[in-house]
This record gives structure tokens, sequence and C-alpha cells, in this order.
């Protein structure tokens, strides 16, 4: 099973400033199927990211990914209040596995 | 658009068996492989398993935590995917979801998930 690591449990950030997220895994993701959800208290998951670093349809181009192999990171450039959420990172292979999630707080 | 609603959740008491249901629309149902994933309050996401489509031999695969003890299955006719859950734990209280990936595009399409809580 690859694990997926989310070091930083939350980012406290102010609007307009830039949020960097990451995930490492335990071993190498293949064809760099990892993915980035984004989910907000009573809703269901959005992907934000997929292939490491195509946006998803809808996502605003704030939002990048980027990494391979074992380090993958997701930018979000200049937060806005909405952006407040909890970010999970993804590997979509074979046995698919989440990381614990990162939450990004708006001061 | 694609619609994904799930359905069957509820109270059980633990060793008990609940099964869940996941009505799909907007897409070719019979060609996708489906997706269970859970999430218990306030933690993350965890995967369950999976079913393939009939050109894939329906192909199930399975977390450990469920293995032995979960049954995925579909029903093309219906566009309907199934998760029996059996010999339930405490530990299996969550929201479950259900999804349909992408291939190499992730999972965009998920429903809004069923509570299960496993109490006496």
């Amino acid at each position: 099973e690859i694990v997926l690591t989310q070091s930083q449990g939350t980012l406290s950030l102010s609007p307009g400033e830039r949020a960097t997220l990451s995930c490492r895994a335990s071993q190498s993701v293949s064809s760099n199927y990892l993915a980035w959800y984004q989910q907000k208290p009573g809703q269901a998951p959005r992907l934000v990211v997929y292939g490491a670093s195509s946006r998803a349809t809808g996502i605003p181009d704030r939002f990048s990914g980027s990494g391979s192999g074992t380090d993958f990171t997701l930018t979000i450039n200049r937060l806005e209040p909405e952006d407040l959420a909890v970010y999970y990172c993804q590997q979509y292979g074979t046995s698919p596995t989440f990381g614990r999630g990162t939450r990004v707080e708006i001061k | 658009e694609v619609q994904l609603v799930e359905s069957g959740g509820g109270l059980v008491q633990p060793g008990g068996s609940l099964k869940l249901s996941c009505a799909a629309s907007g897409f070719t149902f019979s060609g996708s492989a489906m997706h269970w994933v859970r999430q218990a309050s306030g933690k993350g996401l965890e995967w369950v398993g999976r079913i393939r489509s009939k050109a894939n031999s329906y192909a199930t695969a399975y977390a450990a935590s469920v293995k032995g003890r979960f049954t995925i299955s579909r029903d093309d006719s219906k566009n309907t995917a199934y998760l029996q859950m059996n010999s339930l734990k405490t530990e299996d209280t969550a929201v479950y979801y259900c999804t349909r990936p992408g291939g190499s595009s992730g999972w965009e399409h998920w429903g809004q998930g069923t509570l299960v809580t496993v109490s006496s």
C-alpha cells in the first residue's frame, strides 16, 4: 500500500497569500496518478487536480499542481475566503489511498 | 449531467448487516468501474473498494479493513452499484460515498454520501 503523507495539518493564511500544500508518497506513484481534492464541511470531495498537474473542470487557474515520483505539491495563489477547506491528496492506482488532509484556514 | 445518489444508510447494531445502493445516471454506467469511499466524522477519506465493468469481468478489490466483510456488486440493468456490509463494527461508522473514476483523469463524480452508524 502506498502511504501518502501530508505533513501540514493546518495552514493559516491571509486572503491574497499563497498556500503551498505538500504530499509525499512512500513509493513512486505510477503514471503520476496523483490527485488533489477539496472538501468543505458537509460536502463531498471535489476534484481539483488530477495527473499531478492537470486542473479539473471548473477549477480556477489560481490552483496548480506539480511534482512527480514521490513528491507532489498543490499551490493555491491569491487565496480567497472560499478556499477554506480540507485538501486531500490521493493516488488512484491499483489500490487507491488518500493522505490525511491539510486544512486551509483563512485568517 | 452525471449524478450519483447513495441510499440505504442508517443505524445498525454491531455484528449486523446493511446494504447501500448507488444509483447512477448521466453516463454509460455499464462501461464504468465504481468505487466506494468512506469518511468517519472529523476524519479523512478511506477507500473501501471497487468493482470494474463487465468487460473487466466485474473484478472487485477491497481495503484490508473491510475485506471478507464487505461485498461490492452491481446491476447494470438498473444503473446501480451496491455495497453489502456484514459483521459491522463500531469503527465502520462513517459517511459512505460512491464515486465514478475517470481513468487517468481522477475521480470527478461523487455522490452526496449516506451515513451509516454502527451502535448498540
